[in-house]
């Protein structure tokens, strides 16, 4: 199966600038997360979406960022404006819905988009 | 914060086992040990899960303690391939974010 898919994989701006990040799940996949990563340490969870609600966003700044899944499959990650803190890796994962209660947390990630903030 | 503690860095000749190892001290019962690793330049990549019962599959075996405190990964012949950041993981549920550390860079070398 096709895994998951983000671009662009690299992508420079300048601080107050805006950028977006795409990511198209595996499909069938219910649940969508966002993370960051920053040089050196481990993924950061972002925004936890189930089909096209959000379940969890208490670590997405929402003054600069926003995500959206309008159609509970496709997903958007905009930043704007950028700082320079922004720079890191931009990790989509998925995983399915799984049975409730299940305990296979295996989720599924895209290679990462790479932004660099001058 | 990440519930685990790890060693930074590790280093494994190819073709022999690697160990990692993995704290979780303060591990509830209903929490499950989870493995990740990450290749360079590529997301993370699922390895294995448990809960307290020793468990493998084709790419690693997962050794928890009784007590469930700590638990080791082992790769059996580690590959140059196998280079990689792992990240020993407690989650409580399928559908938990799941909260990364630094993790153990593992260097295999020839």
């Amino acid at each position: 199966e096709a895994g998951v898919a983000q671009s662009p994989r690299y992508k420079i701006i300048e601080k107050r600038q805006s950028v977006a990040f795409w990511c198209n799940p595996i499909s069938g996949h219910a649940t969508l997360y966002w993370y960051q990563q920053i040089l050196g340490q481990g993924p950061k969870l972002l925004i936890q979406f189930q089909n096209n609600g959000v379940v969890d966003d208490s670590q997405l700044p929402k003054d600069r960022f926003s995500a959206e899944r309008l159609k509970g499959v496709d997903s958007t990650l905009k930043i704007q404006p950028a700082k320079l803190e922004d720079s890191a890796v931009y990790l989509c994962a998925s995983r399915t819905r799984g049975e409730s209660g299940t305990a296979n947390n295996e989720q599924f990630f895209g290679p990462g988009t790479r932004l660099t903030v001058l | 914060d990440a519930k685990t503690t790890q060693p930074p860095s590790m280093d494994c000749a190819e073709g022999r086992a690697a160990n990692l190892p993995c704290n979780h001290s303060t591990i509830s019962g209903n929490e499950y040990v989870y493995w990740y690793r990450q290749i360079h330049s590529q997301g993370p990549q699922y390895i294995i899960h448990g809960l307290k019962n020793n468990e493998t599959n084709e790419m690693a075996s997962l050794i928890i303690t009784e007590d469930r405190k700590s638990s080791t990964l082992i790769l059996p012949h580690a590959t140059l391939r196998d280079t990689a950041v792992y990240y020993c993981i407690v989650s409580s549920s399928g559908n938990t974010p799941l909260v990364f550390g630094k993790g153990t860079r593992l260097s295999v070398i020839a």
